[in-house]
Order: C-alpha cells, then sequence, then structure tokens
C-alpha cells in the first residue's frame, strides 16, 4: 500500500505569512493528489486537485505544485480564516488514501 | 441546491447493529462515487470504502473490510453504511462524500455534514 506522509504535523505562523505544507507518497503517484482544508469543528473542503488546479471559489493564495512522490501546498499570505487541518489525499487507484493531517495555528 | 443529507447522530450500545445514510440532491446520483470517511475524535480522515451507486460495485479499504457494509438504493437517491455489531471503537464522525466516476477524478468535491456514531455501554 501507499502510504501519504505530510510534514509537519502541526505550525504556527504569522498573519502575511508564507507557508508550505509537504506530502510525500511512498510510491509515484504522478498528479493524482488532492488537498483538503479542514476549519475546527466543520466539514472537510476540497482546495486542489490533480496536484495544482485550484478548485472553483477557492482563494488564490492557496496553490499546489509537485509529482510523482514529493507535493506541496502553499499559502503565499497566511490569513486568520486559514486556522485549519490540511489534508492530502492520492487517488492514482482505488485504495484512497489521506495523509494524517497538518495543524495549522496563528502565531 | 447540490447536496449530500446524512441521517442524524446515534447513540448506540456495543453489540447492537446500525445503518446510517446519505442522500444525494441536486445532481445525477448515479454519476459519482459515494464514500464513507471515518474520523474519530481528534484524529485525521480514513477513508473507509466507496459505492458506485449505478450498478452497487463496492470496494473497501482493506482496514474496514469485513467490518462495515456499504450499499445504496438509486432509486431514492440514498447511500448506506451499516455495521451489524458496532464497539465502542465504531465512535467516530461518519462523512459521506463524493467523487466522480472516471478514475482522474477521485478526489471529494462534495462533502455531507457527518453522522456522529457514539457507542457506549
Amino acid at each position: 500500500d501507499i502510504q501519504m506522509t505530510q510534514s509537519p504535523s502541526s505550525l504556527s505562523a504569522s498573519v502575511g505569512d508564507r507557508v508550505t505544507i509537504t506530502c510525500r507518497a511512498s510510491q509515484g503517484i504522478s498528479n493524482y493528489l488532492a488537498w483538503y482544508q479542514q476549519k475546527p469543528g466543520k466539514v472537510p473542503k476540497l482546495l486542489i486537485y490533480a496536484a495544482s488546479t485550484l478548485q472553483s471559489g477557492v482563494p488564490s493564495r492557496f496553490s499546489g505544485s509537485g509529482s510523482g512522490t514529493d507535493f506541496t501546498l502553499t499559502i503565499s499570505s497566511l490569513q486568520p480564516e486559514d486556522v485549519a487541518t490540511y489534508y492530502c489525499q492520492k487517488y492514482n487507484s482505488a485504495l484512497l488514501t489521506f495523509g494524517q493531517g497538518t495543524r495549522l495555528e496563528i502565531k | 441546491e447540490v447536496q449530500l443529507v446524512q441521517s442524524g447522530a446515534e447513540v448506540k450500545k456495543p453489540g447492537e447493529s446500525l445503518r446510517i445514510s446519505c442522500k444525494g440532491s441536486g445532481y445525477s446520483f448515479t454519476s459519482y462515487w459515494i464514500s464513507w470517511v471515518r474520523q474519530m475524535p481528534g484524529k485525521g480522515l480514513e477513508w473507509m470504502g466507496r459505492i458506485d451507486p449505478s450498478d452497487s460495485y463496492t470496494n473497501y479499504s482493506p482496514s474496514f473490510q469485513g467490518h462495515v457494509t456499504i450499499s445504496a438504493d438509486k432509486s431514492i437517491s440514498t447511500a448506506y453504511l451499516q455495521w451489524s455489531s458496532l464497539k465502542a471503537s465504531d465512535t467516530a464522525m461518519y462523512y459521506c462524500a463524493r467523487q466522480e466516476l472516471g478514475p482522474d477524478y477521485w478526489y471529494f468535491d462534495l462533502w455531507g455534514r457527518g453522522t456522529l456514531v457514539t457507542v457506549s455501554s
């Protein structure tokens, strides 16, 4: 089974900072990767699919990159409403897997 | 409105059976997979399995195979997640989420609000 490992597990940053979260697959998954945001007590929300395609309605400060085994989610200028846990998810096969999540807080 | 509407919270005892539901509306129910995702208290998201409502084909995560059953009734645009004998460790929030049928699109673009299942003696 392909494992998805996110880093860091948690981070704290200041408003306006550039934030990067990494997701690594144990084997290549091409660009079959999505990112989700889950705010406290809320339903997960799709941010990015196909590694770098922004879902409709998602602010342009979010971006994704990568292919193969290494992927990143970047927030170009952190806003208070971005406090959430972020998950990556692979979908290159019928066995769908999430990363363990990265908790993002404001300093 | 395009939405997935889940059944309400449940409180059950260990050993009891349970079926929770997820009703799709505002879109063609048989054009999308419906997956179930578990989130235990304070923990991350775990994909459990999914169903193609057009023909009821299912595939499960090995972690959940044999422990739950996923089914669907396309005539009423509803998918189900079922347990025959609950355990305390099944206490969690359960989300349904849809994915397009084509393999390039197996990300979750629409989520239900979740059903909280509490199993306690």
